[in-house]
């Protein structure tokens, strides 16, 4: 079975400049987390997604930020436009349906860096 | 506020030593992970351990949720474990999201 992937892995644009980062979520998990680690500080929830409905998205920085769930299967973060303080690493976690206590499993993660 | 904190924050080791990694979190917890982040920056599933203990090869981990907090321990270290050790949570009265401590970042040494 495979696991949760991200595209790109590493991604470099200019200050100013659109990205959008994918997750493909394992088959069959309705929960689909966001989450990134910038600067070497500890990794924070951005958002959480169940099925295609928006469940929290209390951790998105600001208005740059639009996370889409179409269909409920695929996420996409889109950055627009990316600042130098959006570079770090971007991961996307699934976990199924049943409750608070199972388990989630995370990509490998997206490097973008803003030069 | 909420709180995940790691200890010790770095270790050096020599191959073949053991070490414990703790993880004490503020609040009783409806999930409790351990990751290993990887030079390449992958976060691996190491254990899923809201309480109890688990055991996987050279690794092993103990949550004792009602004293809040978590072990990792690495048994007969190698190099291929070094790297970033986080404990992620899932806090029982918050969100349904992970908060992570600072991490672990673990240097075995041949």
């Amino acid at each position: 079975e495979a696991g949760v992937t991200q595209f790109p892995s590493h991604s470099v644009i200019e200050k100013g400049q659109t990205v959008t980062l994918r997750c493909d979520p394992i088959s069959g998990h309705d929960n689909l987390y966001w989450y990134r680690r910038v600067m070497g500080k500890e990794i924070k929830f951005l958002l959480h997604f169940v099925k295609e409905s928006k469940q929290d998205e209390s951790g998105m920085p600001n208005n740059r930020f639009l996370a889409e769930r179409t269909g409920g299967t695929y996420s996409t973060l889109k950055v627009q436009p990316a600042e130098l303080e959006d570079s770090g690493v971007y991961f996307c976690a699934s976990s199924s349906l049943g409750g608070r206590n199972t388990e989630a499993f995370f990509g490998q993660g997206t490097r973008l860096t803003v030069v | 506020g909420i709180q995940v904190e790691q200890s010790p924050p770095d270790l050096i080791l020599q191959e073949g030593a053991n070490s414990t990694l703790r993880c004490n979190f503020s609040d009783s917890v409806n999930n409790l992970q351990w990751f290993h982040q990887n030079p390449w920056g992958q976060l691996i599933n190491l254990f899923y351990i809201p309480s109890g203990t688990k055991q996987n090869g050279r690794l092993s981990a103990t949550t004792v949720a009602t004293e809040r907090y978590s072990l990792l321990y690495i048994s007969s270290s190698q190099t291929t474990d070094s790297g970033v050790y986080f404990c992620a949570v899932d806090l029982m009265n918050t969100g349904n999201q992970f908060y992570f401590g600072t991490g672990t970042s673990l240097t075995v040494i041949p």
